[in-house]
C-alpha cells in the first residue's frame, strides 16, 4: 500500500507569492496532520483533521497559512502571501483513529521564500 | 504547554555498542508513546511505540517506559553505524488526540 503523498517535494518561490502544498493521506486513514520542521523550533504541529473537518489548527502561525481537507484522499496547506520565515519543511502525516494512533509521515515539502 | 525534553547530543557511540536515548514528558496523563528516526533529510519513520510501564523489545530496539517518572528511553543494541539519525521523542496528547514531539537527540555510531 502506499504510503503518505506530497508535491511538491522541493518549492522555491519569491516573498509575496502564494504556495500550495498537497498531502494525500495513506487510504483508509481518517486523521490527518500538517507540521512544519525548522532546525530553531523543531517539528511543530501546525493544524489536524479527522475526516476531513479541521479539529485543531492553534499551531497555524498566522492568518496567511490556510488548510483545507475537501475529501477523505486530499488536503492543502496554502500560504499567502509567503514570507523568507516561512522556509521550512512542512510534512503531512496521517492516523487511523481505531488504532494506536501511530503517525505515518510522507517525504515533505521544502520550502525556501527568497 | 505541554513539554517533551530530550538532550539535543550528539551522542556518540562505537560501532557494536549500546546506545541509550532519554526523553522527559511533562504530561502526568500521557498514555501513548513513539519513538521515530530521522535520517538527515528525510522525514520522520516510526520505529518503537509504548503504552504500558516496562520494557518492550523489537529486535535490537527497546523502549523503556517509567509513567511515574515520566520517563521513556530507548535502547539501541550492537549500534551500526546505519543507526547514525535523529531520534524524535513523541507523546500522544489524549485529548487533543496530536503528537508533541521533542527536539530530538542526534546519535553518531563510530566505525
Amino acid at each position: 500500500d502506499a504510503g503518505v503523498i506530497q508535491s511538491p517535494r522541493h518549492e522555491v518561490t519569491e516573498m509575496g507569492q502564494e504556495v500550495t502544498l498537497r498531502c494525500k493521506p495513506i487510504s483508509g486513514h481518517d486523521y490527518l496532520f500538517w507540521y512544519r520542521q525548522t532546525m530553531m523550533r523543531g517539528l511543530e504541529l501546525l493544524i489536524y483533521f479527522n475526516n476531513n473537518v479541521p479539529i485543531d489548527d492553534s499551531g497555524m502561525p498566522e492568518d496567511r497559512f490556510s488548510a483545507k481537507m475537501p475529501n477523505a484522499s486530499f488536503s492543502t496547506l496554502k500560504i499567502q502571501p509567503s514570507e523568507p520565515r516561512d522556509s521550512a519543511v512542512y510534512f503531512c502525516a496521517s492516523t487511523l483513529a481505531g488504532g494506536p494512533h501511530e503517525q505515518f509521515f510522507g517525504p515533505g515539502t521544502r520550502l525556501t521564500v527568497l | 504547554q505541554k513539554e517533551v525534553e530530550q538532550n539535543s547530543g550528539p551522542l556518540s557511540v562505537p560501532e557494536g555498542a549500546i546506545a541509550s536515548l532519554n526523553c522527559t514528558y511533562s504530561d502526568r496523563v500521557s498514555q501513548s508513546f513513539f519513538w521515530y528516526r530521522q535520517y538527515s533529510g528525510k522525514s520522520p519513520e516510526l520505529i518503537m511505540s509504548i503504552y504500558s510501564n516496562g520494557d518492550k523489545e523489537d529486535g535490537r530496539f527497546t523502549a523503556q517506559l517509567n509513567k511515574a517518572s515520566q520517563y521513556v528511553s530507548l535502547l539501541i543494541r550492537d549500534s551500526q553505524p546505519s543507526d547514525s539519525a535523529t531520534y524524535l521523542c513523541a507523546v500522544l496528547d489524549t485529548g487533543r488526540r496530536a503528537l508533541t514531539f521533542g527536539s530530538g537527540t542526534r546519535l553518531q555510531v563510530q566505525p
